[in-house]
């Protein structure tokens, strides 16, 4: 069964600064891809960036961006220029790639506090 | 448009009592999953539906919960003689299929809290 790890429960970054979430996991599939989700106090989970496993480069979104270590199942998300906004809980989570179904398996989350 | 709808948004029961959570997904979605969220955790997978048929229920903790999806659109999660340990945030999630690509959307979730 797959799992995912974060191992960083609270992160805090001053506003305009960068930091850096981490998150491995565990596979025996070759094919697979990669998710970060926000979870703001409302509970709405949002998409943040997603990485497929077959692509070398490191996936990015404005602000976003992934390091993605496939031999080591290494997948980071750096936020730059950190906004208020982007305090929040933040879930990595692996769906494999099946023809079918692709649950999602979560790691445990990060909240991430952004000081002013 | 609008996006997944989840009601009711929290839901106060007594151990034993039987609760229906609603998940109305996006219009045109096919695929539709439900997650339990319990507190300081990830989501964890409960079942899964194509259509109206539960293609994967294996994360469904016992035969207390169930679910159904009769008519491929609005889903319910049923759960029998509640306990303490059902206490948790119930996420719904559609997509527009079930392929690898297909985005998940979240609902807001159902805050189910058991005395």
């Amino acid at each position: 069964a797959q799992t995912v790890t974060q191992s960083q429960p609270e992160m805090s970054v001053q506003e305009a600064e960068t930091v850096t979430l981490s998150c491995t996991y565990d596979t025996s599939e070759s094919d697979y891809y990669l998710f970060w989700y926000k979870q703001p106090p409302s509970r709405q989970m949002i998409l943040v960036i997603r990485q497929e496993a077959y692509k070398q480069q490191n996936a990015t979104e404005n602000r976003f961006s992934v390091n993605f270590q496939k031999a080591a199942k290494s997948f980071s998300l750096k936020i730059s220029d950190s906004q208020l906004g982007d305090a929040a809980m933040y879930f990595c989570a692996y769906r494999g790639f099946m023809e079918y179904g692709n649950k999602l398996v979560f790691g445990a989350g990060t909240i991430l506090r952004v000081k002013s | 448009g609008a996006g997944v709808s989840q009601t009711p948004s929290n839901k106060v029961t007594e151990k034993g009592k039987y609760v229906e959570l609603r998940c109305d997904p996006i219009s045109g979605h096919t695929a539709l999953y439900w997650y339990r969220q319990s507190l300081g955790q990830g989501p964890e997978f409960l079942i899964y539906f194509q259509g109206t048929g539960a293609a994967d229920d294996s994360g469904l903790p016992n035969d207390r919960f169930f679910a159904v999806r009769p008519e491929g659109s609005v889903s319910t999660l049923k759960i029998q003689r509640t306990e303490r340990g059902d206490s948790a945030v119930y996420l719904c999630a559609s997509s527009l299929g079930s392929g690898a690509t297909g985005e998940q959307f979240f609902g807001p979730g159902t805050r189910l809290t058991v005395l």
